[in-house]
């Protein structure tokens, strides 16, 4: 079966600007997680879809941040305007159950 | 806060070795825990799962758990330069949540 899939894999963007990030989850898993890791940190949870829904939003950072999974399948994080300490790895991550099947992330860094 | 604690490392073993990672836990009514393998650039990796106190042993790897303690470790026995990888420890919180948190991560490197 295919992976997790996220796009882009590498972004650098200008303070400011705007960024989409993409996540392809393993079809038939309904759980879709995204999480952030900044260098030399833990890899920290940032929200949970079950489906389409918003399951739990409690690690987003700010309103800056957008995450949206329409029709329940791809899911995309948008950062709007982004900021310096926006940089890091974004993870997603999509389970049946309870094991985590991860993307190779996007580095996002913002300059 | 509940956190989940590693030593960054980086954890250096010959080869051969028996390579010893560990991890603990602030939320005493975690249930579950994970250790992850990170190669660099790509994805984490679930490599074992324990949730009952003791030992479970999947082919080199051995996962122990002491929940009056909070404190879960991974085993490598006979360890290869092909695990040198970043080792990430998750737990699950108390409240019935699936949802991991992360340590930050134990750098092994195996050398010949």
């Amino acid at each position: 079966e295919a992976g997790v899939t996220q796009f882009p894999s590498h972004s650098v963007i200008e303070k400011g600007q705007t960024v989409t990030l993409r996540c392809d989850p393993i079809s038939g898993h309904d759980n879709l997680y995204w999480y952030r890791r900044v260098m030399g940190k833990e890899i920290k949870f940032l929200l949970h879809f079950v489906k389409e829904s918003k399951q739990d939003e409690s690690g987003m950072p700010n309103n800056r941040f957008l995450a949206e999974r329409t029709g329940g399948t791809y899911s995309t994080l948008k950062v709007q305007p982004a900021e310096l300490e926006d940089s890091g790895v974004y993870f997603c991550a999509s389970s049946h159950k309870e094991t985590l099947h991860f993307g190779n992330g996007t580095r996002l860094t913002v300059t | 806060q509940k956190e989940v604690e590693q030593n960054s490392g980086p954890l250096s073993v010959p080869e051969g070795a028996i390579a010893s990672l560990n991890c603990t836990y602030s939320d005493r009514g975690s249930q579950s825990f994970f250790w992850y393998r990170q190669y660099s650039g790509k994805s984490p990796e679930l490599i074992m799962s324990i949730y009952s106190n003791g030992d479970k042993e999947d082919g080199r790897f051995t996962a122990q758990l002491n929940k009056a303690s909070q404190y879960v470790s991974l085993l490598i026995r006979d360890s290869q330069p092909s695990d040198s990888a970043t080792y990430l420890c998750a737990g699950t919180p108390s409240g019935g949540s699936y949802i991991p948190t992360f340590g930050r991560g134990t750098s092994l490197i195996v050398h010949p």
